[in-house]
């Protein structure tokens, strides 16, 4: 089955202990991406990357880092979580069209509700 | 700058239909996508335009029209299980990244 998987789906922390979130995909998906789901700012992007050992930020990349060493995986690392960074975040994976004519729908990870007290 | 634009909000009947529109201004375009989202769930696709006109999907059918920036999600014979989100987004090109609305929160009444 096609999926995006990211875990953990929950997780309460605490100001200053680093985590990682991972999110692996199944369907060789050059292209991924990393947002946070604020209520009243939508889907705002943090990082994402067009393929292996490339990747970029988005519009909100402040406090995150980001690796891409194959092409499943592309962890998202909060280095110093700070409380607000508190969010419902996602992981999407898509294709790139030949011809540079853009991406392919994103398919989402389940997302994973971080807070940081 | 680039945005789109979406209601915030609207209601809707069991078994009517309902339009929700999506206006765009960006400095590119490679197609746009909308997505629904149930609350606490993530985005699924339901639908790409590339090219203008209207494309139908069972219930659901998206419009566009690339001149005008302009582009709905037509949803007909409506179900309570249809109270969702629903996100506009374009792929403007630039960056290679998508831009979102803010989505419209629509609510299905008995």
């Amino acid at each position: 089955e096609a999926q995006v998987t990211q875990n953990p789906r929950y997780l309460i922390t605490v100001t200053g202990k680093k985590l990682t979130v991972t999110c692996s995909q199944n369907m060789n998906h050059e292209y991924m991406s990393w947002y946070r789901q604020d209520p009243g700012l939508g889907l705002r992007q943090i990082y994402y990357s067009m393929n292996v050992e490339v990747t970029d930020k988005g519009d909100v990349p402040e406090g995150y880092k980001v690796s891409r060493k194959e092409k499943r995986n592309f962890p998202l690392i909060l280095e110093s979580p700070s409380p607000n960074q508190t969010s419902l975040y996602f992981c999407a994976s898509s294709y790139r069209r030949p011809g540079g004519l853009g991406l392919t729908e994103a398919f989402f990870g389940q997302g994973t509700r971080l807070t940081v007290v | 700058g680039q945005n789109i634009d979406q209601p915030t909000e609207m209601t809707a009947t069991e078994g009517a239909i309902v339009q929700i529109n999506c206006t765009y201004q960006t400095s590119g375009f490679n197609g746009l996508f909308w997505y629904q989202q149930h609350a606490g769930e993530a985005p699924t696709f339901l639908s790409y335009n590339v090219l203008d006109g209207l494309e139908e999907k069972g219930r659901f059918s998206s419009f566009l029209s690339r001149s005008k920036g302009y582009s709905y999600l037509l949803l007909k014979e409506l179900q309570m299980k249809d109270s969702a989100s629903y996100l506009c987004a374009v792929d403007a090109g630039n960056n290679r990244k998508l831009i979102w609305g803010l989505g419209t929160s629509l609510a299905v009444n008995p």
